[in-house]
C-alpha cells in the first residue's frame, strides 16, 4: 500500500474555476514533488520542494501554484487553467534530494486525475 | 545529457509466458542510478528496483529479474510466468550522482511499454 496520499482521486473543473490538488505522506520524508502526465506519456516533473521550501519550478506557468504548508503535505493551487491542463498529476516524495552523490528513491501517491473543460 | 529509450512500445503475452522489457539508456556520468518503476490502470507509479553503475549484480524477486549490463547500457527487466495483475505500464528511469551539474533528483524517463498479460 502507498504512503502517499492524494485528493481528490479525480477532479472536474471549469477554465474560470480554483481548486485544489493534496497530497500527503506519512513517511518522514522531507522532499516532495509534483508531476504532470499526459496520456501514453511519461510523467514530466514540475515541482520540488525540499525541506518546506520550493527548491526547483521546471518552468511551470503560474496558474499553477505550489504550496508545501508542512514537510507532509504538498498543495497544487489550479486557476484559469486550460483543457490541455487535463492530466493525471501525481505527487511523490523521497527522503531527501540526495546527498553524497546518491540520489533516494522517488515514491508516488495515486494520482488526481484532472479535467479541464 | 541523459536519455532513456524503451523500444518496445506494447507487448501482448498469454499469461504464464515469460516476457522481457528492454531498457537502453544513455549517460555522461560515471556514476548513475536507474530505476523501473510499474503503473497499473490506476495510475500509481510503483516502485521496484533501483541500481546503481556499480552494482552489475543482476536481481531476482520472485517472479521479477533485472539484468544490467554496462557494456551495452541496458537494463532490462524479465517477468517470469506472467500473470494477469502484471498488466501495466512499466517506466525505466535513470538519474545521475549530485555533482552532474544538477541534482539527483530528477528523473529522465523512457516512454514506457505497456504490458498486456492475456488469460
Amino acid at each position: 500500500d502507498t504512503e502517499v496520499t492524494q485528493t481528490p482521486k479525480h477532479l472536474v473543473m471549469g477554465m474560470t474555476n480554483k481548486k485544489s490538488l493534496k497530497c500527503e505522506q506519512h513517511m518522514g520524508h522531507r522532499a516532495m514533488y509534483w508531476y504532470k502526465q499526459k496520456a501514453k506519456k511519461p510523467p514530466e516533473l514540475m515541482f520540488v520542494y525540499s525541506y518546506e521550501k520550493l527548491s526547483i519550478n521546471e518552468s511551470v506557468p503560474s496558474r499553477f501554484s505550489p504550496e508545501c504548508p508542512n514537510s507532509s503535505l504538498l498543495n497544487l493551487h489550479l486557476h484559469a487553467l486550460q483543457p490541455e491542463d487535463s492530466a493525471l498529476y501525481l505527487c511523490a516524495s523521497s527522503q531527501d534530494l540526495g546527498a553524497a552523490g546518491s540520489p533516494d528513491t522517488q515514491y508516488f501517491g495515486p494520482g488526481t486525475r484532472l479535467t479541464v473543460l | 545529457a541523459q536519455k532513456v529509450t524503451q523500444a518496445q512500445t506494447e507487448i501482448s503475452v498469454v499469461e504464464k509466458e515469460d516476457v522481457t522489457l528492454d531498457c537502453v539508456y544513455e549517460t555522461r556520468d560515471t556514476t548513475y542510478y536507474l530505476f523501473w518503476y510499474k503503473q497499473p490502470p490506476s495510475g500509481e507509479l510503483v516502485f521496484l528496483i533501483r541500481r546503481n553503475s556499480f552494482d552489475e549484480q543482476n536481481e531476482i524477486s520472485g517472479r521479477y529479474s533485472w539484468n544490467f549490463q554496462k557494456s551495452t547500457s541496458s537494463f532490462n527487466f524479465t517477468i517470469t510466468a506472467s500473470q494477469v495483475v502484471d498488466s501495466a505500464v512499466y517506466f525505466c528511469a535513470l538519474t545521475g550522482p549530485h555533482n552532474s551539474g544538477g541534482s539527483n533528483y530528477k528523473l529522465t524517463f523512457g516512454k514506457g511499454t505497456l504490458l498486456t498479460v492475456n488469460p
